[in-house]
């Protein structure tokens, strides 16, 4: 178990609908990442959060990506009007002692 | 950018035979290098890492080698068991950023 879970493990929508997955870390990890990875590639990073402060964001988060850390605690991802290419699995991590990042189990997205 | 080669893409051996993959990195600035092992439909789970400062490190049956000056990394698997089959990524992180930059993955299958 890595302390890390994420909600929903699947999802399944329209094209055109918005969708929101959560990460929860357990407490002392202060530094939170989101990936996305499609079939049969590696994991591509998107965004991270340092607390609540949202320090990097990757070329791939486009305008209809958003992500939070309202707390500095659990962190939210939403996509805003899905698209096909969007279908992938939506990785969280949390980084340990060291520079270690231990992942979640994922949330897998499906968009038809 | 920092870019991140794996090979091979796929590996077949026997149980007990030994299995190595390597990575090659591009940015020389990196300094962290980890290595994850992926089953189906799970989330990446770290199985050893290695910073710059050292050139091998070794945790059981496996192990993994850094050779800074060519930019390679390697991870070793001996006695290898039929649960040892899944994907496996590296990756490689830049001083002062955390966002790992990962593989393609190497699908290792290890037959009875």
């Amino acid at each position: 178990d890595t302390g890390v879970s994420q909600d929903p493990r699947h999802k399944i929508t329209k094209r055109g609908q918005n969708v929101t997955f959560r990460c929860d870390p357990i407490s002392e990890h202060n530094r939170l990442y989101w990936y996305r990875q499609t079939l049969g590639q590696g994991p591509e990073f998107l965004t991270y959060f340092q607390n609540e402060a949202q320090l990097e964001k990757s070329r791939l988060l486009s305008d209809r990506f958003s992500a939070e850390r309202p707390k500095g605690s659990f962190s939210t991802l939403e996509i805003q009007r899905t698209e096909q290419g969007d279908s992938a699995m939506y990785l969280c991590a949390a980084k340990g002692p060291g520079n270690e990042q231990f992942f979640g189990p994922g949330t897998r997205l499906t968009v038809l | 950018g920092e870019n991140v080669e794996q090979h091979p893409s796929t590996l077949s051996v026997q149980e007990g035979d030994s299995a190595v993959i390597k990575c090659t990195y591009s940015d020389s600035a990196s300094n962290y290098f980890p290595w994850y092992k992926q089953e189906l439909g799970k989330g990446p789970q770290l199985i050893i890492d290695i910073r710059s400062n050292v050139g091998e490190k070794k945790d059981q049956r496996i192990a993994v080698t850094l050779n800074k000056t060519a930019k390679h990394f390697s991870l070793h698997i001996t006695e290898t068991q039929p649960e040892d089959s899944a994907v496996y990524f590296c990756a490689s992180s830049l001083y002062n950023t955390d966002k790992l930059i990962f593989g393609t993955g190497t699908r290792l299958q290890v037959f009875p």
